[in-house]
């Protein structure tokens, strides 16, 4: 099993392109989540789905927008790139919290590095 | 607010030698807490979940301890190896609606030979 797939790994952007990351996950999660990662902060979640068909706000939603059209695909898009969204972006994916499998453990991706001029 | 503070920041060790990363919390009412260990370059990945009523608990070479009362974590590495160098991470899940998690700074980790 692959798990969590992220593309592309590596983006360069101009301010005010736009572009869309691509996760894929094989794991049969309900939940899957979107995460910056910036020196110094840590990781703050952007936005995040609890199945298919639907998206929620999270820390930092502004700027950046989601769907999620198939349990396994969470895509993350940035209309207008602006410089301070030169990051590193996570996809995770986890089982419904409150299952007994599972106890909200993450599954990463790689990460994409994104950096926008 | 939901915190998550971890400590030091960063630290070198030579290694072969044990070293303690912190973590306190302020999340209420409380769930679990994981470590994650982050290689450059890298996702996360879990090493170790601990819930309200676990003292102690060990993953190979890492052990990890709650006291729930204080809301304080350690992660324990022992006979450190090249292989730990990585960023560990600290991540606290609350009991509340959405279950949402709060993640901790993180703790750079550098081994040397």
């Amino acid at each position: 099993n692959a798990g969590v797939t992220q593309t592309p790994k590596f983006r360069v952007l101009k301010t005010g392109q736009s572009m869309t990351l691509l996760c894929a996950q094989d794991m049969n999660h309900e939940y899957m989540y979107w995460y910056r990662q910036d020196p110094g902060m840590g990781l703050r979640l952007i936005h995040y789905s609890v199945g298919e068909g639907t998206t929620a706000k999270g820390e930092v939603p502004d700027g950046y927008n989601v769907s999620r059209l198939k349990k396994q695909n969470f895509l993350l898009g940035l209309e207008s790139a602006a410089p301070s969204q030169t990051s590193v972006y996570f996809c995770a994916s986890s089982y419904r919290q409150g299952r007994v499998v599972s106890t909200g453990e993450l599954f990463f991706g790689e990460g994409s590095r994104l950096t926008v001029l | 607010k939901n915190q998550v503070e971890q400590s030091p920041q960063s630290l070198i060790i030579l290694e072969g030698k044990n070293c303690t990363l912190q973590c306190n919390y302020t999340v209420s009412p409380f769930s679990n807490l994981r470590w994650y260990k982050q290689d450059t370059g890298r996702g996360p990945v879990s090493l170790t979940i601990m819930t309200f009523s676990e003292n102690t608990k060990s993953n190979g070479r890492y052990t990890a301890t709650l006291d729930a009362d204080t809301k304080q974590s350690s992660l324990h590495i022992t006979a450190s190896q090249l292989s730990d160098s990585a960023s560990y991470i600290c991540v606290v899940s609350g009991t509340a609606a959405g279950n949402k998690l709060t993640f901790g700074g993180g703790t750079r980790v550098l081994v040397k030979p």
